[in-house]
């Protein structure tokens, strides 16, 4: 079954607000990464996180990973319309190399 | 940047009949791909690693024999949906990034599959 949840599936607001997607792995993470994909399209990277409690910053777009390294968070500020999307976290679950996807946020943004 | 080309964008194939899909890195080389499926408004779910030159990884419950997946070079791999039938409706998607480098995946168009 999925490994990486995300929650809340899906999030409606109001442009100007602010949204957080949350992420949780049931396994340690070696690094995690956040894709967007928007509707009809395919994911395109955002950015990975690799050190426990890390936070970086891209804009209005804010990314942490938990110190367990088993979470992460992405929180958008004064959201856009153009932020319209589903959010996705992935990560290598095991110690192979493969990568899974989290379960994804819906966001709307409603103008 | 790095581009992954996936062709077809979609096909629509008869019950029965086999679909080849391909995914080509343009500018770089990957040891790895990987091949998702995406049912619509759901996550990506991973089928199989492609590995260059060795067979393919393949996920829990993911049928080697009906999805066969061939990595021939550092440039493409293809995954051949044989035998389709409806239940195998979905969009693939295929990911790679260059070959020791740590960063994002890089992700193709996708192919819409419909049988009909």
């Amino acid at each position: 079954g999925q490994q990486v949840m995300q929650i809340p599936q899906y999030q409606h607001v109001q442009e100007g607000e602010d949204f957080t997607t949350y992420c949780n792995s049931s396994t340690t993470l070696s690094n995690i990464q956040w894709y967007k994909q928007r509707p009809g399209g395919h994911p395109v990277f955002l950015i990975q996180l690799v050190k426990s409690g890390e936070v970086k910053k891209q804009k209005r777009l804010t990314f942490q990973f938990g110190e367990a390294k088993k979470n992460s968070s992405l929180h958008i500020t004064a959201t856009q319309t153009t932020d319209v999307g589903t959010y996705f976290c992935a990560g290598p679950i095991y110690t192979g190399n493969q990568f899974y996807f989290g379960t994804g946020t819906s966001l709307t943004v409603i103008p | 940047g790095a581009v992954v080309s996936q062709h077809p964008s979609w096909v629509i194939c008869k019950s029965g009949t086999s679909v080849k899909i391909e995914c080509r890195s343009l500018d770089f080389q990957a040891t790895t791909m990987f091949w998702y499926r995406q049912f619509p408004k759901q996550s990506l779910m991973l089928m199989a690693t492609s590995n260059e030159g060795s067979k393919a990884t393949y996920e829990q419950g993911v049928e080697k024999d009906k999805f066969l997946i061939n990595h021939a070079s550092l440039t493409l791999s293809t995954l051949t949906v044989t035998s389709a039938h409806p239940e195998d409706s979905s969009f693939y998607i295929c990911s790679a990034r260059e070959t020791g480098y740590s960063y994002g995946y890089t992700f193709g168009s996708g192919t819409r599959l419909t049988v009909v």
